[in-house]
């Protein structure tokens, strides 16, 4: 079965900085763009970021862009999202999917569990 | 920004049919995906391009998308398929998602 672990969440304060992390296994990784999806408790789906399979697209929601960096490894089938000036606003549950397709503009077929972030001081 | 506009809340009797809706402008030009999330865990590709099935989602789940609304509809409803549904676009270099519906089977 396909499968994305995310890990890296936790409490940060205000203003500071903190790297997710999604391993992926059973499957070619560097054939998929992958992307960052996150859920503020009791709301809905918000798009964070995507890649394409070999980095030469990359896009940001407006609600990060500047602030967060989404990255890959292909060597170690991981994708990562540097997020920096954190703020309460980005609290949520950040999962990472799998695209359909090498390009971004696919659905996202695969998801993982969801790592936690909590933003407060 | 494209906005995407679902009812908050549907109901539909045990084995009767649920339509749920997704409205944006034009959203018949652009291709619209569908997610089904339970509580407590990850959302679940349902339905891609409109009107696709990804393996192992049941006939029962299928989709339609023209003018100015895109529907998901779900045949002969079981207690198992009561979840909060997702619609999905591409629009502008940025991914919109609907702000979900509650599916609710009495």
């Amino acid at each position: 079965e396909l499968q994305l672990v995310e890990s890296g969440g936790g409490l940060v304060q205000p203003g500071r900085s903190l790297r997710l992390s999604c391993a992926a296994s059973r499957f070619t990784f560097d054939d998929y763009a992958m992307h960052w999806v996150r859920q503020a408790p009791g709301k809905g789906l918000e798009w964070v970021s995507g890649i394409s399979w070999n980095s030469g697209s990359i896009g940001y929601a407006d609600s990060v862009k500047g602030r967060f960096t989404i990255s890959r490894d292909n060597a170690k089938n991981s994708l990562y999202l540097q997020m920096n000036s954190l703020r309460a606003e980005d609290m949520a549950l950040y999962y990472c999917a799998k695209s359909r397709s090498s390009g971004y503009y696919e659905a996202f077929d695969i998801w993982g569990q969801g790592t936690m972030v909590t933003v407060s001081s | 920004s494209y906005e995407l506009t679902q009812p908050l809340s549907v109901s539909v009797a045990l084995g009767q049919t649920a339509r749920i809706t997704c409205g944006g402008n034009n959203i018949g030009t652009k291709n619209v995906h569908w997610y089904q999330q339970k509580p407590g865990q990850a959302p679940v590709l349902v339905i891609y391009r409109d009107s696709n099935r990804p393996s192992g989602i049941p006939e029962r789940f299928s989709g339609s998308n023209s003018g100015n609304t895109a529907t998901l509809t779900i045949s002969r409803a079981q207690a198992g398929d009561e979840a909060d549904y997702y619609c999905q676009v591409w629009d502008s270099s940025s991914w919109m998602f609907g702000g979900g519906t509650k599916l609710t089977v009495l």
